[in-house]
């Protein structure tokens, strides 16, 4: 079983739909959860982190940990154009030198 | 500006040609890492380094070197590339080990026929 993972299906909505992502993990040590957003021919850069288990909201976007089910999701609601990226789900354990990394979901808002 | 630079940003090459990727940092972090990026395979950690002269492998490090001279810099090195190291390479850094904030390299496209 991989460490994290993230089903890589590309995903097409309408603007202004909610995005949904999620992925599950094998390590119940991590204690650090991440969003990465990687635009087209860009490195990625960090869109969210939390600690532990609860939600951390920023605007149009919530994080969601639930620890017990080794389960985090992202969404994004009233989503844009400007959304359409490849969002990379991010795990590490504190004290660790490494960040575990899903595969990627490309996402695409459509105008 | 706060960045993570690469050099090249595309590069093709023949098997077994010795290249080198450059990576540096203005940020004054302690760590640094490459990864790979391929479809269906996700981002893959190659090797790290938490300070200077202390580099350490990650999950792919066959056929690369690396070196730690200057904090800024962390170059990756492919000493006889082979087409199956055709891929997409980025650089990062953070203020350490654990952070989970990395700082990610704008990427160097490699083909290697």
């Amino acid at each position: 079983q991989k460490e994290v993972e993230q089903d890589p299906g590309p995903l097409s909505v309408p603007e202004g739909a909610i995005v949904s992502l999620n992925c599950t993990y094998s390590n119940s040590a991590f204690q650090y959860f991440m969003w990465y957003r990687q635009y087209s021919r860009k490195g990625p850069e960090l869109l969210m982190y939390t600690y532990s288990s609860g939600n951390k909201e920023d605007g149009r976007f919530t994080a969601q940990v639930d620890k017990s089910s080794k389960y985090i999701s992202l969404f994004i609601r009233d989503s844009q154009p400007s959304d359409s990226a490849t969002y990379l789900c991010a795990m590490s354990v504190r004290g660790n030198n490494r960040l575990a990394f899903g595969k990627g979901n490309q996402v695409v808002v459509i105008p | 500006e706060a960045q993570v630079t690469q050099n090249p940003r595309y590069l093709i090459t023949v098997t077994g040609k010795k290249l080198t990727v450059t990576c540096s940092q203005n940020m004054n972090h302690e760590y640094m890492s490459w990864y790979r990026q391929d479809p269906g395979l996700g981002l893959r950690q190659i090797y790290y380094s938490m300070n200077v002269e202390v580099t350490d492998k990650g999950d792919v490090p066959e056929g690369y070197k690396v070196s730690r001279k200057e904090k800024r810099n962390f170059p990756l090195i492919l000493e006889s590339p082979s087409p199956n190291q055709t891929s997409l390479y980025f650089c990062a850094s953070s203020v350490t080990g654990g952070d989970w904030e990395q700082y990610f390299g704008p990427g160097t496209r490699l083909t290697v026929t």
